[in-house]
């Protein structure tokens, strides 16, 4: 089973900066990779697939990068409607597909 | 494309529960979707449970916590897909998410639903 490993657990930052988020898998995923915006109550959101293909109607300022085992999101300039909670998931040699544990961004 | 689930309730241990997820929208083929259950325990992150694949030939997938225990079928009449959970545990406890996506393997999930709370508990 492929681990990912998300990092920072918890993202602490103002409207208006740079957030980077950091995906590794415990095996190479070629660019098998996608994901996802979670915030409570709601359903999850996709953002990104293949490594760094915009889903439909996510806005230019969410952009992914990465392959083999290292992966990253970038969110260019936070807006307020950002904050939440944000997942990998795995799309290679499955099942099992996994996700990774999350990492928090909350307000600074 | 909107999803959504039903089915979730309380449970006995032991016991059993069906969750549907029927999926609508316009121009929508549902046979050439991929779809899947993922859930999130309280207070913990997303956890795949299984997939069923669209297309020709159907394919279904479980993580390993399941297999045994759940099924996963589609009616693309209805344009509905099925979990039927047995055996059910105390570590099954959480929102349960009907998702998919446009193509046959459920390897992405573009679309979600709400999420259905099942608490399986004496």
């Amino acid at each position: 089973e492929i681990v990912l490993t998300q990092s920072p657990a918890t993202l602490s930052l103002s409207p208006g900066e740079r957030a980077t988020f950091s995906c590794r898998a415990s095996q190479s995923l070629s660019n098998c990779l996608g994901w996802y915006q979670h915030k409570p109550g709601q359903a999850p959101r996709l953002l990104i697939y293949g490594a760094s293909n915009r889903a439909t109607g996510v806005p230019a300022r969410f952009s992914g990068s990465g392959s083999g085992t290292d992966f990253t999101l970038t969110i260019s300039s936070l807006e307020p409607e950002d904050f939440a909670v944000y997942y990998c998931q795995h799309c290679n040699n499955w099942p099992p597909i996994t996700f990774g544990q999350g990492t928090r961004l909350e307000i600074k | 494309v909107q999803l959504l689930e039903s089915g979730g309730g309380l449970v006995q241990p032991g016991g059993s529960l069906r969750l549907s997820c029927v999926v609508s929208g316009y121009g929508l083929m549902f046979d050439r979707y991929g779809m899947g259950w993922i859930r999130q325990a309280p207070g913990k992150g997303l956890e795949w449970v299984s997939g069923i694949s669209g297309g020709d030939t159907i394919s279904t997938y479980y993580a390993d916590s399941v297999k045994g225990r759940f099924t996963i079928s589609r009616d693309n009449s209805k344009n509905t897909v099925y979990l039927q959970m047995g055996t059910l545990r105390a570590e099954d406890t959480a929102v349960y998410f009907c998702a998919g996506r446009p193509g046959a393997l459920p390897v992405y999930f573009d679309y979600w639903g709400q999420g259905a709370l099942v608490t399986v508990s004496s």
